[in-house]
């Protein structure tokens, strides 16, 4: 089945440590992004990359940072820089960077910060 | 600054019942429009998406949207709800511009419906 996965499901970190969540998908797309979702404030983009080894910061990219060393894989490292990590982190991606595509969502990571 | 606005956080429905979740957006220039529904505890899924052509749009589990540009709205409906219809809905939009940064796709708040028996 092709699609995208994220790992793991819940993370807790505690204060000051960074953490890092996994996305993966074999649909060989060329774009992926990274979402932030916190209760009644809709999805914010945090970095996306639209072909291996580019990423652009997204509207909340302070205390993030990513990496595209493959195609399939996005990772999110969440630092001890981010002051308010606990949320819902979404990975998605789209065939490219195209405006018309269709962006497809993994199923989430639940961070809480103890 | 572009947005988008969703009016309602959450609207109750009996089941069986017709339900109107309501989007509008900022600009009036040339715009994608998408639907999507998640779950508790999931990601997002397309329900439909509007690029061009017809302004009526049929997506998936019944719900359609029609595109209003005089009005700059993109409201999503459903004649009949069923219980399975619960959770959280996202509009969203992505203005015209080809392959660049300023193509993200910017997201509604969010309205979530329940469906009551």
């Amino acid at each position: 089945d092709g699609g995208i996965t994220q790992s793991p499901k819940y993370l807790f970190r505690k204060e000051g440590q960074n953490v890092t969540l996994s996305c993966e998908q074999n649909l060989n797309h060329d774009a992926m992004y990274w979402y932030r979702q916190d209760p009644g404030q809709g999805l914010r983009l945090i970095y996306y990359s639209q072909i291996v080894n580019d990423f652009q910061k997204g509207d909340i990219a302070e205390g993030y940072s990513v990496s595209r060393e493959k195609k399939e894989s996005f990772p999110l490292t969440v630092t001890s820089a981010q002051k308010n990590p606990t949320a819902f982190y979404l990975c998605a991606s789209s065939i490219s960077g195209l405006t018309t595509d269709t962006q497809y969502f993994g199923p989430g990571t639940r961070l809480t910060v103890l | 600054a572009q947005s988008v606005t969703q009016l309602d956080s959450q609207v109750p429905v009996f089941e069986e019942a017709p339900v109107e979740l309501r989007c509008n957006y900022s600009s009036s220039v040339s715009v994608y429009l998408f639907w999507y529904v998640q779950y508790p505890n999931q990601g997002l899924q397309l329900l439909l998406k509007y690029l061009s052509g017809s302004t009526l749009v049929k997506g998936i589990n019944g719900f359609e949207a029609e595109f209003n540009k005089s009005q700059t709205s993109f409201h999503l409906r459903k004649p009949s709800v069923h219980i399975s219809d619960t959770a959280e809905y996202f509009c969203a939009v992505r203005y015209h511009a080809g392959y660049s940064s300023a193509s993200k796709i910017i997201f509604g708040s969010g309205t979530r419906l329940s469906i009551r028996p």
